[in-house]
């Protein structure tokens, strides 16, 4: 069974910075492109970064960029995204999912709140 | 980018009858390699969302067969036979096409 779970969300202050992982598992990790996809409270969903399995490549969404760093450790079987830089629109819950070949995202971890507040 | 534009945001459906929303595309979603990537998702209440729909009309696995993808190049439909009480929700529409860049349609929520 595909299980993705996701920590590292809370509180922070504008201009501060966050690290939320992923541990997956149910599958084989190296073998997958990730997402990051974000929804903030009451909104749609918004795509954020994904990854190439291998990490060589790491594709953002425009209002990320520069702020936001996507990583995995396949030998831990993880994703990771390092956010800086933080502004109160970044607040959302932050979901992991997976990226398959042929059909788009395919599974959903449960999500991380992160809230950007002073 | 390609943008996705959904209709109607909202529908209030009955139970046991059918219930249908659009997906439109700002740009013909058909890739260089022939396949549409269009997928389907809902989110119950409370939930993160799951896959229904991948392909236009591929069902995922689990997915229930009450729920059918229809359409091509820039306009798709979800619809669904015999609405039930479990389908209460918000569906979205996604366009894979652009990989690995993906966007979103708004989203339209089903209340009964």
């Amino acid at each position: 069974e595909v299980q993705l779970v996701e920590s590292g969300g809370g509180l922070v202050q504008p201009g501060g910075s966050l690290r939320l992982s992923c541990a997956a598992s149910g599958f084989t990790f190296s073998n997958y492109w990730m997402s990051w996809v974000r929804q903030a409270p009451g909104k749609g969903l918004e795509w954020v970064a994904n990854i190439k399995p291998d990490g060589s490549e790491k594709y953002y969404v425009d209002s990320v960029k520069g702020r936001f760093t996507i990583s995995r450790d396949n030998a831990k079987n993880s994703l990771y995204l390092q956010m800086n830089s933080l502004r109160a629109e970044d607040t959302a819950v932050y979901y992991c999912a997976r990226d398959s070949p042929g059909v788009g995202i395919d599974y959903w971890g449960q999500g991380t709140l992160v809230t950007v507040s002073s | 980018d390609i943008v996705m534009t959904q209709t109607p945001l909202s529908s209030p459906v009955t139970l046991g009858q059918p219930a249908s929303i659009s997906c439109s595309s700002s740009q013909s979603l058909v890739h260089s390699d022939g396949n549409t990537y269009l997928s389907w998702l809902q989110q119950r209440p409370g939930q993160p969302p799951r896959l229904l729909i991948y392909k236009i009309s591929n069902r995922f696995s689990g997915v229930p067969d009450r729920f059918s993808g229809s359409g091509a190049g820039t306009d798709f439909t979800l619809k669904i036979s015999r609405v039930e009480a479990e389908d209460v929700g918000v569906y979205y529409c996604m366009q894979a096409t652009q990989f690995p860049l993906y966007t979103f349609g708004q989203g339209t929520k089903l209340e009964i």
